[in-house]
């Protein structure tokens, strides 16, 4: 089954750029969505197909995806950016989605 | 506004079952896949299964395949997710989820905690 590999912590000092890995064989022949979960509430989307954000998500976050690693990128960082984030595909091998382990972001 | 809201989850003992369901409201629900993805207390998110606009196409992550059956009736705009065989390790939030482009999910419900323990 395919994997997906985030590093379990980031930090970043505020007014910083923060840059969160989604490892994957390949992944940047699939599309990359990524969510933002704060402690207590449902996940939000903040990115999908690799880079596209859905209205009302700020500039600030912006993706990339090529060779074997997406990155979720936050600039100009926010005490409000704290959350765990996750990427997710869809594994057309076996119809699945799959779901990185999660990075906690954490502004210093 | 999109609405989903999920209800029937609680405390069960280990082989016991739960019928979970999910209200929606706000869109189109016979146009969209929609999914069940879980999270474990302090763990991240799994996704459970998925089922098709139709409801003819369902798929379902190995850990709950044979156990738990995912449904839809589009006349009520209501998901389901029959929980049986219920183990220790399903305890969870679990979130349904509009299924959008590339099989990403652009809305949640706020979840609903099962808990499996003797």
């Amino acid at each position: 089954s395919y994997v997906l590999a985030q590093p379990p912590s980031v930090s970043v000092a505020p007014g910083k750029t923060a840059r969160i890995t989604c490892g994957g064989n390949n992944i940047g022949s699939k599309s990359v969505h990524w969510y933002q979960q704060k402690p207590g509430q449902a996940p939000v989307l903040v990115i999908y197909y690799d880079s596209d954000r859905p209205s009302g998500i700020p500039e600030r976050f912006s993706g990339s995806n090529s060779g074997n690693t997406a990155t979720l990128t936050i600039s100009r960082v926010e005490a409000g950016d704290e959350a765990d984030y996750y990427c997710q595909v869809w594994d057309s091998s076996s119809d699945h989605v799959v779901f990185g382990g999660g990075t906690k972001l954490t502004v210093l | 506004q999109v609405q989903l809201v999920e209800s029937g989850g609680g405390l069960v003992k280990p082989g016991g079952s739960l019928r979970l369901s999910c209200a929606a409201s706000g869109f189109t629900f016979s146009d969209y896949y929609m999914s069940w993805i879980r999270q474990a207390p302090g763990k991240g998110l799994e996704w459970v299964s998925y089922i098709s606009s139709s409801g003819s196409s369902i798929y379902y992550a190995d850990s709950v395949k044979g156990r738990f059956t995912i449904s839809r009736d589009n006349a009520k705009n209501s998901l389901y997710l029959q929980m049986n065989s219920l183990r220790v390790e399903d305890t969870a939030v679990y979130y349904c989820a509009r299924v959008a482009a590339e099989y990403s999910s652009d809305y949640w419900g706020q979840g609903t905690l099962v808990t499996v323990s003797s």
